[in-house]
């Protein structure tokens, strides 16, 4: 069955320092990849997706995430963060053979500190 | 552009009460739409999706359903909330193909006392 793991809970950063969110999904021929941030009672906003092309995948607010097939991760960074980004942070998988449907990680909350 | 609409954004509802729950598309044709639950700390479990009017799949058995009277409209239902019910529904939609991403709604919090 398609599985993605969020290998962190929650991360604290201090602002304007590098912020690393970890996801591994496993393993399939032709997946898509996507990372969604949620602020606390919102909808998820699309940060960035991976459908095959270029590996390293650039999204909004400066978000960035590198998909790397040997080590099957797909992980989110940012090089300096900011107070608006504390929110949650889920990974998400689709698989071809799933049709639509999406396989979401367990969440990544992000604190940041002054 | 492609907007996606919830309501009621907050519901208080007594056990044994029903539930409907709207969801709207505007901007688009044809969406597969889908109904996610979140459970508080905890990630989104999909409820129903549909790929065309009238055209439903359930993902998990549960006290709840869903209906796609309109192309754009999706409602969720129960005949009688239980308090496990709690959460936050979000409804989500996509284009029809396989690499489409979801757009997400704001929500609606419900909570079953």
């Amino acid at each position: 069955a398609q599985s993605v793991t969020q290998l962190d809970s929650h991360v604290s950063v201090s602002e304007g320092t590098p912020v690393l969110l970890r996801c591994n999904y496993s393993s399939s021929y032709s997946p898509s990849l996507f990372w969604y941030v949620q602020h606390p009672n919102k909808g998820l906003q699309l940060l960035l997706k991976y459908t095959s092309a270029a590996t390293l995948v650039k999204g909004i607010n400066g978000f960035e995430a590198e998909f790397k097939k040997s080590e099957t991760s797909f992980h989110l960074t940012k090089p300096s963060a900011h107070m608006s980004d504390a929110a949650e942070y889920f990974c998400v998988v689709r698989y071809k053979a799933a049709g639509n449907k999406l396989t979401f990680g367990g969440g990544t909350r992000v604190l940041v500190k002054p | 552009s492609q907007t996606i609409h919830q309501w009621p954004a907050t519901l208080v509802q007594p056990v044994g009460s029903p539930l409907s729950l709207e969801c709207t598309v505007e901007g688009t044709s044809n969406p597969n739409l889908y109904w996610y639950r979140q459970a508080a700390g905890r990630g989104l479990q999909l409820l129903f999706y549909s790929v065309g009017i009238g055209q439903i799949s359930s993902e998990v058995p549960q006290n709840l359903s869903a209906s796609r009277p309109q192309d754009r409209q999706f409602i969720l239902s129960s005949k009688k909330l239980l308090l496990s019910d709690s959460g936050f529904y979000l409804c989500a939609w996509s284009g029809s193909s396989s690499y489409n991403e979801q757009f997400f709604g704001p929500g609606t919090r419900l909570t079953v006392l």
